[in-house]
């Protein structure tokens, strides 16, 4: 069936790098993307979203990146600072309820 | 502006035990959701709430979860009989769409 995954199950970056977590979406009827940062014990928290109008959005050190031709959504997070340690969950929707991808845990080596 | 509120946080029942989850949603917003994740995974939409009416209830197991909303505002979920496999953080969410806004979660074990 159509799902929303992710290639990589975790990521770790040195703080202050960049960090780049990637997500493949394979219903090509979805319209909207979000992203989500969930904290151990917390709800997930949204981060940034994007319609499929636009190939680009940026937040405050996040960019979101939509390539509809791959199916592909990546979040960008500059200077990746400790607090942005968590797990990432992208997410997609097409006039149906959000469908969320198992999501990548980003470790940030201080 | 105060977010998803739900209780309890934690819950530990055994099985065959009724139990019972409670959300309050940001002030305004009409559409409740509650998603169920099993841990190492995403959540998953159990049921979705416009105003008091149910909007999407297909992946609700009906024989042992039932939700409602009365006066569209607050919600509960419960389940009787628990099982095993309904070990999970049950979360809350609402949306002035399409953004969705999540509560905290209650971690249910059941023994």
């Amino acid at each position: 069936g159509e799902s929303v995954g992710l290639h990589l199950p975790t990521l770790s970056v040195q703080e202050g790098d960049n960090s780049i977590i990637n997500c493949a979406y394979s219903n090509s009827a979805s319209d909207y993307f979000i992203w989500y940062k969930q904290e151990s014990g917390k709800g997930p928290q949204f981060i940034i979203d994007i319609r499929s109008n636009m190939d680009k959005r940026q937040g405050q050190r996040v960019t979101v990146l939509l390539n509809k031709t791959v199916k592909h959504l990546s979040l960008q997070i500059a200077a990746t600072q400790p607090g942005d340690s968590a797990v990432y969950f992208c997410a997609e929707s097409g006039n149906t309820p959000l469908v969320f991808g198992k999501g990548t845990r980003l470790s940030v080596i201080a | 502006e105060a977010g998803v509120a739900q209780s309890p946080r934690y819950k530990i029942i055994e099985k065959r035990q009724s139990v019972a989850f409670w959300c309050n949603p940001i002030s305004g917003h009409a559409t409740l959701y509650w998603y169920q994740q099993i841990l190492g995974q995403g959540p998953k939409l159990l049921i979705q709430f416009q105003n008091n009416g149910v909007v999407d209830d297909s992946q609700l197991p009906k024989d042992r979860f039932s939700a409602e909303r009365l006066k569209g505002v607050d919600s509960t979920l419960k389940i009787q009989p628990a099982k095993l496999e309904d070990s999970a953080v049950y979360l809350c969410a609402s949306s002035h769409l399409p953004k969705q806004f999540f509560g905290p979660g209650t971690r249910l074990t059941v023994l």
